[in-house]
């Protein structure tokens, strides 16, 4: 099956700084790659997707690339902001049947 | 955005006794619904895929009579946590597809005394 594989567990940076989460995944076949973030005790929150037929998309200060080849994609945070710090996760879903497998997850804190 | 719901958000319960959590799809349609657990700290790990109109598919290691899972309509499934244990409390978060995109409920903080 999937596995998905996410690193630095723990980044902390200077407010105005960039951000970069790495993940890697293991099946060729997954085609679909969610980037959630969690805030403590809340539900998870997408905050960008890429497909596979893309390299990389953005949203105004985030940004994601991927790397099919080498089966791995990076969520890119710039201009980091005090409301930016919470759980980031990576995800990757393989068709059919749509289920996610998560990374093990990212926690930011971005310092003022 | 689509909107999942669960109920309850929160629940504490003796050691012994079943809990049943709900999740709903508000706006659309889901003949699949997926639960995940998130002790602290950790990760969402995938329970069982809930689908409607048949038997859920459990992810290894997750025992199927402990956490029964019915899909009884396209909007609506429900986890019964059954014979809980203080080990079984954690955070149980549902989600539910609209295309690619995965939408999750609040998620359901379960405490077992």
């Amino acid at each position: 099956g999937e596995n998905v594989e996410q690193h630095p567990s723990t980044l902390s940076v200077q407010e105005g700084d960039s951000a970069v989460i790495k993940c890697t995944y293991s099946d060729s076949a997954s085609n679909y790659f969610p980037w959630y973030k969690q805030e403590l005790g809340k539900r998870p929150q997408l905050i960008i997707d890429i497909r596979s037929n893309v390299g990389e998309k953005k949203d105004q200060r985030i940004a994601v690339t991927l790397n099919k080849t080498a089966k791995h994609f990076s969520l890119h945070i710039t201009e980091t902001q005090p409301e930016d710090s919470a759980v980031y996760f990576c995800a990757a879903k393989r068709p059919p049947g749509g289920k996610l497998i998560f990374g093990q997850g990212t926690t930011l804190q971005v310092k003022p | 955005g689509a909107v999942v719901s669960q109920h309850p958000s929160w629940v504490i319960c003796k050691s012994g006794t079943s809990v049943k959590i709900e999740c709903r799809s508000l706006d659309f349609q889901a003949t699949t619904m997926f639960w995940y657990r998130q002790f602290p700290k950790q990760s969402l790990m995938l329970m069982a895929t809930s689908n409607e109109g048949s038997k859920a598919t459990y992810e290894q290691g997750v025992e199927k009579d402990k956490f029964l899972i019915n899909h009884a309509s396209l909007t609506l499934s429900t986890l019964t946590v059954t014979s809980a244990h203080p080990e079984d409390s954690s955070f149980y978060i549902c989600s539910a597809p609209a295309t690619d995109t995965q939408y999750f409920g609040p998620g359901t903080r379960l405490t077992v005394l």
